[in-house]
């Protein structure tokens, strides 16, 4: 079974400043690692995702997240937060290989706010 | 348009009425998913289609949810006998079967049961 948790339901964080919204994850396989931004009364937007390579993944907006394998982390991460950052933001897994669909496991979302 | 589509954006009915749900997946995409959000519950799965495959049917709550996907294309949620607690957002995505399998997801179907 796989498993994503989302420690903090909200993160606030004052425009300019660093951001980080924490997701840890448990799979049996080798993780594809997601996040995902929801905008008030919308479906979600993808943002990145990691599946093999580099620890470091760059996404839509100026947001990254790092890959950290021995403590099953996949944490987002933006250098200097906007006040249009704020929104619900879901980290999500999947363990099957390529070729073979299958769900999404998603965190029980964290949301953002940026404050000028 | 090139995203997923659903309609109807917000549907209303009555407890103990049927209701349907449509998507329109991204153009190519072979597979095709359907997750339900509510308060306090956060975003199920409930079932994907792949291809002419099986579907995996493993995240509907109850037989009163049933879902078709016709010409490997557009499909059908329907919920019979529509309960209070089926109240939530429907959500619709697609994907390719290539590299990660990203899903893109449609605005989604409020659903409302009096």
């Amino acid at each position: 079974a796989q498993s994503v948790a989302q420690p903090e339901d909200q993160v606030n964080v004052a425009e300019g400043n660093p951001l980080t919204v924490k997701c840890t994850y448990s799979v049996s396989g080798n993780p594809y690692l997601f996040w995902y931004v929801q905008y008030p009364n919308r479906g979600l937007q993808f943002l990145l995702k990691y599946i093999t390579g580099d620890n470091l993944v760059k996404g839509s907006y100026g947001f990254e997240a790092e890959f950290n394998k021995s403590q099953t982390s996949f944490h987002l991460k933006k250098p200097s937060a906007l006040v249009s950052d704020s929104a619900l933001y879901f980290c999500a897994v999947r363990d099957t290989p390529t070729g073979t669909a299958s769900k999404l496991t998603f965190g029980t979302g964290t949301r953002l706010q940026v404050t000028l | 348009g090139a995203g997923v589509s659903q309609s109807p954006s917000n549907k209303v009915t009555e407890k103990g009425k049927d209701v349907e749900l449509r998507c329109d997946p991204i153009s190519g995409h072979t597979a095709l998913y359907w997750y339900r959000q509510s308060l306090g519950q956060g975003l199920e799965f409930l079932i994907y289609f792949q291809g002419n495959s099986a579907p995996d049917k493993s995240g509907l709550p109850s037989d009163r949810f049933s879902a078709e996907r016709t010409g490997g294309s557009v499909s059908t949620l329907t919920i019979q006998r529509t309960q209070q607690e089926d109240s939530a957002v429907y959500l619709c995505a697609s994907s390719s079967l290539q590299g990660a399998h990203e899903q893109f997801f449609g605005p989604g179907t409020r659903l409302t049961v009096l």
